[in-house]
């Protein structure tokens, strides 16, 4: 299997640009997660889907952060306008929720941001 | 809500052997996972606990006690690829986890 494939590696945009990050889980995987990552924060979990269905989105900062799944075999993160202080890198995971080890997630490569 | 407590540095030799302790508040419990990660990369899956005991997989072990919120992973036989975070995670419901702030390993030679 590919693993977690996520686009861009890394994206550098100005204040107020729209950024939208890319996810593909591994297939059969029917949960889906959104981290981001910076010194300041840790790891923090944004939101989660499970069967295509937002479960829990309480870890998004605000509006400006919005993420969707389509289809079981795609996701984006959404932020616009993007500020100087979500710089981070982004990551996304997927896990086998129906089947064991369903506590298992598996991470995706990371988009690092960074708006200027 | 969820909250997650683990050493920030720890730094040891080549050889040795190390814990690093997390300890937790959490209003529902499932389960406490260990991830590795390297600079630059992605966490990757180490072990889970969901039962008190400790699991053993090659080098690495993990250990829980629900009754005292707490939990190790243990290193052996430390080699130099070891130096990395290591975070430990709390499953509070079936999907969701929540990551403490990560532990830095240091293994010096």
């Amino acid at each position: 299997d590919a693993g977690v494939i996520q686009s861009p590696r890394h994206e550098v945009t100005e204040m107020g640009q729209e950024v939208t990050l890319r996810c593909k889980p591994i297939s059969g995987h029917n949960s889906l997660f959104w981290y981001r990552q910076t010194m300041m924060r840790g790891l923090e979990l944004l939101i989660y889907f499970n069967n295509n269905v937002p479960i829990d989105d309480s870890g998004m900062p605000e509006d400006r952060f919005s993420a969707k799944m389509p289809n079981a075999s795609f996701s984006t993160l959404k932020i616009q306008p993007s500020e100087p202080r979500d710089s981070a890198v982004y990551f996304c995971a997927s896990s086998p929720q129906d089947r064991a080890p369903s506590y298992e997630q598996y991470f995706g490569p990371g988009t690092r941001l960074t708006v200027t | 809500g969820q909250s997650l407590e683990q050493p920030s540095e720890v730094t040891a030799v080549e050889g040795a052997i190390v814990q690093i302790n997390c300890t937790y508040q959490t209003s529902g419990f499932y389960g406490l996972s260990w991830y590795q990660q390297h600079d630059g990369g992605a966490p990757t899956f180490l072990s889970y606990n969901a039962l008190d005991g400790l699991e053993e997989t090659g080098r690495f072990s993990s250990f829980l006690s629900r009754s005292d919120s707490y939990g190790y992973l243990l290193l052996q036989e430390l080699q130099m690829k070891d130096s990395a975070s290591y975070f430990c995670a709390v499953r509070s419901n079936a999907g969701k986890s929540t990551f403490g702030d990560g532990t830095t390993l240091t293994v010096k030679p």
